[in-house]
């Protein structure tokens, strides 16, 4: 599992993009970059998950540089019910790795 | 298809007093987690199984015994409840191979009394 880093809260308004940038300098080659959204009293849900470049689905898009060390989920134009707790995890997981370990977290919240 | 369903989804305990709770996934999944979440706080790992008849500690193990004797159900046990186990469990699943998409449940508020 690849150590990751990811700010602990941020805020942001109805309507506009939210960026969120996690860092795993240590990323194996095998490793995927996934995120998840949780919303209070619930389970995790799986937002995305991405190797490199560019993947984008209903919900967000996930950007990867070339360097793979670090990963950005945008979210567009959020809306109040985007505030949710983001997690980034680094692994194979189902591969080399077993464990999925949950970081803090980044606490987003969206502002009327 | 139902998913990750836990059992129960509430309870008390007093404290010294011992529980079993059930997750269950129809997914066929390999792997599966439980997690416990503290106020606040994110999610730690306490124990998982990688399949049917194996399990292994996770971050937070101690006090927890799990047990995997059927592919579709992961149990974790309270021998003797404290309240420092006071908190939301959470369990999840995964397809072995080739995914990074894990499956949770809705979880399991414990108050430990």
């Amino acid at each position: 599992l690849a150590k990751t880093t990811q700010p602990i809260s941020m805020d942001s308004y109805e309507g506009q993009e939210v960026n969120i940038t996690c860092s795993h300098n240590n990323i194996a080659t095998n490793d995927y970059i996934t995120w998840y959204q949780q919303f209070p009293s619930q389970g995790p849900r799986f937002i995305i998950q991405g190797y490199k470049t560019k993947v984008t689905n209903e919900v967000a898009s996930l950007f990867i540089p070339a360097d793979r060390k670090s990963s950005t989920l945008s979210l567009p134009r959020v809306s109040l019910s985007d505030t949710a707790v983001y997690y980034c995890l680094v692994g194979d997981f189902g591969g080399r790795d077993d464990k999925i370990i949950f970081g803090k977290g980044t606490r987003l919240h969206i502002l009327p | 298809n139902a998913g990750v369903t836990q059992t129960p989804k509430f309870r008390v305990l007093k404290t010294g007093q011992s529980m079993t709770l059930l997750c269950a996934q129809d997914m066929n999944h390999e792997y599966m987690y439980w997690y416990r979440q503290d106020p606040g706080m994110g999610l730690r790992l306490i124990h998982y199984s990688v399949g049917e008849g194996t399990t292994a500690k996770g971050e937070v193990p101690d006090g927890y015994n799990v047990s995997r004797l059927k592919k579709q159900n992961f149990l974790l046990g309270l021998e003797s409840a404290a309240p420092s186990q006071t908190s939301v469990y959470f369990c999840a699943s995964i397809m072995r191979e080739g995914t990074t998409e894990a499956f949770f449940g809705q979880g399991t508020r414990l108050t430990v009394v």
